[in-house]
């Protein structure tokens, strides 16, 4: 079956400092993955996205390379901010057999100033 | 253009009750989708709809039961409420776009239930 597996959070960082948040999934066909961000009290907005291998989403800094060969669509940005503290959801979509996206556990991320 | 637009924004019910969410898609979008957020289960898919009927169904009884509207908008009903129902309920909208229907949603800010 389609899942989504992310790393487990929170992850606590300091301004200015490197962030990865791995991602992998595993589905059948050639999913477009996703990257959506919740900030505290508010639904999920579109942050990245990538429709086939070897796509960069790329928005606000942030990146996510589309691997088929390891199946991982980690984010990366390279200097983060307090404001960036949120909630992250990796997530892919199919369109066969009736539209379905399956969202991974969420990684929380606080950036201290 | 304005945003997906969910109301209520929070709502208190108790056990046995049902309750009614709305959700207004960004306009021109046809398709909108539900999902209900726990920090237990995390998001799952509840439902979607196009032009008024349902494409796609997730794993959730029948008391979670939804229906679209000629305008778009879209409603979603639980009946007989029970404490785990109490969750954050997202809907998401697409649009069309020149393959059919796009694969990135838009989403509202939510409808927080709280089931006592």
């Amino acid at each position: 079956g389609n899942s989504v597996t992310q790393m487990e959070g929170p992850v606590t960082l300091s301004e200015e400092a490197f962030l990865t948040i791995n991602c992998t999934y595993t589905a059948t066909g050639y999913p477009s993955l996703f990257w959506y961000v919740q900030y505290p009290g508010e639904g999920l907005q579109l942050l990245l996205k990538a429709t086939k291998a070897d796509d960069k989403g790329s928005n606000k800094g942030f990146e996510a390379t589309y691997r088929k060969e390891t199946t991982s669509f980690h984010l990366e940005k390279g200097s983060v901010q307090v404001s960036d503290s949120a909630v992250y959801f990796c997530a892919l979509t199919r369109n066969t057999g009736g539209f379905k996206t399956i969202f991974g556990a969420g990684t929380r991320l606080f950036v201290k100033a | 253009k304005a945003g997906v637009t969910q109301t209520p924004r929070y709502l208190i019910k108790t056990r046995g009750q049902q309750v009614t969410l709305s959700c207004s898609p960004i306009s021109g979008h046809r398709s909108v989708s539900w999902y209900q957020q726990t920090p237990g289960q995390g998001l799952q898919f509840l439902f979607e709809y196009f032009s008024e009927t349902q494409r796609n169904k997730g794993n959730f009884p029948g008391r979670f039961s939804g229906r679209q509207f000629s305008n778009s908008r879209s409603e979603m009903n639980v009946s007989t409420l029970e404490l785990g129902d109490s969750a954050l309920y997202l809907c998401a909208s697409r649009g069309l776009g020149a393959g059919g229907l796009q694969e990135t949603q838009y989403f509202g800010p939510g409808t927080r239930l709280l089931v006592l």
